[in-house]
């Protein structure tokens, strides 16, 4: 199947631990994504990478730090994990730059 | 920062009945797209409109984008329980570093 995927779904960690999501497209796209959903569902962008480039990079504390082994490949790796971190995080990828995102099916963190 | 409202935030409706639902900002944007997320999963592109006053239609569901390409809206004719989900607008921004901006979001349940 064509799509992007995420891995783990749920994520239930205590707060100090170290964890990572992540995540797949083999829709040959450029971009990918990394977006935080609240619990009010509000969706904010938190990185985007272009061909293994970082070209955004949001207002995100710095224990949040993303890699792009390849351009189908962008993994979100979060330090000293703390209650607030908990959210949906979702990945995307888009064709090129400005191009309709498609999403992964997201990854549950709740941080006790 | 560029916002996009929604409203309502949440709509209970039954089968059958029409609903609009309003994406508004008072930034310009060169395009706006429309998405459905369902619960357990990202959110799904419904359409892209990039001229003001562009009317696009999707089986029952009429996007219009505004002239000054600031705002735009989502009616359903005839909702049915499948259209359940959260609706959800995005605009993309005129800007160098070009990213796409959520709105707040709206909550639709069709009831039969």
């Amino acid at each position: 199947d064509t799509a992007v995927s995420q891995t783990p779904k749920y994520l239930v960690t205590q707060m100090g631990n170290d964890k990572s999501i992540k995540c797949e497209q083999n829709l040959g796209h450029d971009t990918m994504y990394w977006y935080k959903q609240d619990s009010k569902k509000f969706l904010k962008i938190m990185f985007s990478y272009n061909n293994k480039e970082l070209i955004i990079n949001e207002t995100v504390p710095n224990r949040f730090s993303p890699k792009s082994p390849d351009k189908a490949h962008l993994n979100l790796h979060i330090n000293s994990l703390e209650l607030g971190d908990s959210a949906v995080y979702f990945c995307a990828s888009s064709s090129r730059q400005n191009s309709p995102l498609h999403f992964g099916n997201g990854t549950r963190l709740t941080v006790t | 920062t560029q916002l996009l409202e929604q409203s309502p935030q949440f709509l209970s409706i039954q089968e059958g009945e029409n609903l609009t639902v309003y994406c508004n900002s008072s930034s310009v944007f060169s395009s706006l797209q429309w998405y459905r997320q369902e619960p357990g999963e990202g959110p799904v592109l419904l359409v892209t409109v990039v001229t003001g006053g562009e009317v696009k239609k999707l089986k029952r569901l009429t996007f219009q984008f505004g002239d000054a390409r600031k705002d735009s809206s989502l009616h359903i004719t005839a909702a049915q329980p499948g259209d359940t989900g959260l609706y959800l607008c995005a605009g993309l921004n005129t800007g160098t570093a070009s990213k796409l901006t959520f709105g707040t979001g709206t909550r639709l349940q069709v009831t039969l």
